[in-house]
């Protein structure tokens, strides 16, 4: 079945970087974007971006440009989310789903990843 | 970028009842081309990933079950709980995919009355 399995909760001081993983399996990784999407505590779910599995190309969404990073690694099926110099407004939880390309629908997500950025 | 907007902020139903949860983009999301309104509904438990439930306004995801239900087109959308149980209690989210950047409603909290 598809699964996406992301990485455990991570605690952060400010200015410090996380990277967060996600690990597909049960479908063809490349036939498949990833998206991510961030869920500050008690709020809404907002889009961050996603990264073309075929050509690792990334898109940002406005507000997630700079210390956001998107990558891969197709060799093992696991696309990666970084965060540079975190700020106490990126706590959140990152959810890594997927869709079959821009203009669709998130047909299975990861579990999340809780990031907390604190001193 | 398309704001979505959703109706109530919460709502508490009594078992059995009738849920609707209304929708509603700031422009349409459907292209003429194909007919198809490119709009999602997700159901996010406490401490769970949101899960797709209906998908193109009103296709049910596979392994849902058919007391939820999807309607709408143009800029106005509903999702019905047509018998509300006790495993349905969630948070509710609507989602157009019609143009980038994706966007999300803020979200229904549904609970029992």
């Amino acid at each position: 079945q598809v699964q996406l399995v992301q990485s455990g909760s991570e605690l952060r001081k400010p200015g410090a970087s996380v990277k967060v993983s996600c690990k597909a399996s049960g479908y063809t990784f490349s036939s498949y974007a990833v998206n991510w999407v961030r869920q500050a505590p008690g709020q809404g779910l907002e889009w961050m971006g996603w990264i073309n599995t075929n050509t690792g190309n990334p898109t940002y969404a406005r507000g997630f440009t700079g210390r956001f990073v998107f990558s891969l690694d197709t060799s093992v099926n696991t696309a990666y989310l970084q965060i540079t110099n975190l700020k106490s407004e990126d706590t959140a939880v990152y959810y890594c789903s997927r869709n079959d390309g821009s203009g669709s629908y998130y047909d299975s997500w990861g579990q999340g990843t809780l990031v907390t950025v604190s001193s | 970028d398309i704001v979505m907007t959703q109706s109530p902020d919460s709502l508490a139903v009594s078992l059995g009842e009738r849920a609707t949860i209304n929708c509603k983009s700031s422009q349409g999301v459907s292209y003429s081309s194909d007919n198809k309104n490119y709009l999602a509904w997700y159901q996010q438990k406490p401490g769970q990933p949101p899960k797709l439930i209906i998908y193109w306004a009103s296709t049910r995801e596979s392994g849902v079950p058919d007391r939820f239900s999807g309607s709408g087109s143009g800029t106005d959308f509903t999702l019905t709980i047509s018998s509300l149980q006790a495993e349905d209690v969630a948070v509710y989210y609507c989602q157009q995919y019609y143009s980038s950047p994706p966007t999300f409603g803020g979200g229904t909290k549904v609970e029992i009355k």
